[in-house]
């Protein structure tokens, strides 16, 4: 069935790196940009990079640039958030999310999400 | 960097209208898009492209754009619509998508 599933998610120190996985089945993958979205707790959605459908573009919140990285391996449906030098203010579910169609900028699919707990 | 607001709450009484707003400096030159929120559970697009509705979503659920202000609107509305929902935009000047803070719709 059409979906996403995120993993990789944990508890982690600051200061220290995890990497996010979505996994992407019963679509075209290879067709559409996919995003990042995160959630800290009881609060807003908060977009957090995007990357184009061949992995060409990126583009990022200014709060992590140069702290995560988005890729994508389209060989495997797979997108990837590479997170860096993690702070205290990352904790927060993190989403994938789906564009409806190439740069259409809005999410017609999104993940159950992962939770990312940064804590000493 | 563009700003989205919200109110934060808004109540309606079952089967009347319930009527969210997003304010942004010209926001009627862009497409706003709107999300539906419940708790422990993922967004889920409930009108895209100011007005146009995603297939499932029931025709209760409406959207407008102008000026300085979108609104979606949801008709009869039932207590299952009780959640959050939150407007969405892409602003290309700064290539990022934007979200509003969000709005709790309660129903009394």
């Amino acid at each position: 069935q059409v979906q996403l599933v995120e993993s990789g998610g944990g508890v982690v120190q600051p200061g220290k790196s995890l990497r996010l996985s979505c996994a992407a089945s019963g679509f075209t993958f290879s067709s559409y940009g996919i995003h990042w979205v995160r959630q800290a707790p009881g609060k807003g959605l908060e977009w957090v990079a995007i990357i184009s459908f061949d992995g060409s573009n990126k583009y990022y919140e200014d709060s992590v640039k140069g702290r995560f990285t988005i890729s994508r391996d389209n060989s495997k449906n797979t997108l990837y958030l590479q997170m860096n030098s993690l702070r205290v203010e990352d904790t927060a579910v993190y989403y994938c999310a789906k564009e409806a169609a190439n740069e259409d900028w809005y999410f017609d699919l999104w993940g159950r999400g992962t939770l990312v707990t940064v804590s000493s | 960097s563009y700003v989205l607001t919200q109110p934060p709450s808004v109540s309606v009484a079952p089967g009347q209208t319930a009527r969210i707003t997003c304010g942004g400096n010209n926001i009627g030159s862009k497409s706003v898009h709107w999300y539906q929120q419940k708790p422990g559970q993922a967004p889920v697009l409930v009108v895209y492209d100011d007005s146009d509705r995603p297939s499932g979503i029931p025709d209760r659920f409406s959207g407008s754009n102008s000026g300085n202000t979108a609104t979606l609107t949801i008709s009869r509305v039932e207590a299952g619509d009780e959640a959050d929902y939150y407007c969405q935009v892409w602003d290309s000047s700064s290539d990022h998508v934007v979200f509003g803070g969000g709005t709790k719709l309660t129903v009394l």
